[in-house]
């Protein structure tokens, strides 16, 4: 199985800070990566797929970037409403692994 | 509006079984890939199985192989998964999601399901 590893586990940051969540995967995935934002409650939500493409709606501010094994997700000037839980996950093989999680919180 | 609602979850024994169902609305299931994901309680993400447009071909975590059968009926726009021999490790909220583009683009609200004695 293909690990997912973030980093950090925990972030602390104040609304206008540049966010950047690192996740690392075991063998090279190319770029079938996705990023979701979870909040507490609620389903994940996708930002992110094929590594770097924007799903449709979600606020420019998000960007991802990488490919085989290492990738980022940045946000750019962190809102209000983006305190909650990331998660990677790799769909370039089964079974489909996500990171740990990155919880942002407020600072 | 696009809708994915999730139920059949519950309090069940060790050993027992459920059959989770996910009911579509806004869209058709028969164009896409399915997916169930689960999280357990205060836990991140574990995906549990998926299944092809026409359901010739179904994935299931290798932990939960053998003891899950993933389903759809393309007719009743909707989508199961028939969990058999559940542990108490299979606690978890049980998320229906579709795959748009490979990686589920859209989540129902899930269903909690607890395997206790």
């Amino acid at each position: 199985d293909i690990q997912m590893t973030q980093s950090p586990s925990t972030l602390s940051a104040s609304v206008g800070d540049r966010v950047t969540i690192t996740c690392r995967a075991s063998q090279s995935i190319s770029s079938w990566l996705a990023w979701y934002q979870q909040k507490p409650g609620k389903a994940p939500k996708l930002l992110i797929y094929k590594a770097s493409s924007l799903e449709s709606g979600v606020p420019s501010r998000f960007s991802g970037s990488g490919s085989g094994t290492e990738f980022t997700l940045t946000i750019s000037s962190l809102q209000p409403d983006d305190f909650a839980t990331y998660y990677c996950q790799q769909y370039h093989s089964y079974p489909w692994t996500f990171g740990q999680g990155t919880k942002v919180e407020i600072k | 509006e696009v809708q994915l609602v999730e139920s059949g979850g519950g309090l069940v024994q060790p050993g027992g079984s459920l059959r989770l169902s996910c009911a579509a609305s806004g869209f058709a299931i028969s164009s896409y890939w399915m997916s169930w994901v689960r999280q357990a309680p205060g836990k991140g993400l574990e995906w549990v199985a998926n299944i092809k447009q026409d359901g010739s071909e179904k994935y299931c975590l290798d932990s939960v192989k053998g003891r899950c059968t993933i389903s759809r009926d393309n007719a009743k726009n909707s989508l199961y998964l028939q969990m058999n021999s559940l542990r108490l490790e299979d606690t978890a909220v049980y998320y229906c999601a579709r795959n748009r583009v490979a990686p589920p683009d859209f989540w129902g609200q899930g269903t909690l399901v607890t395997v206790s004695s």
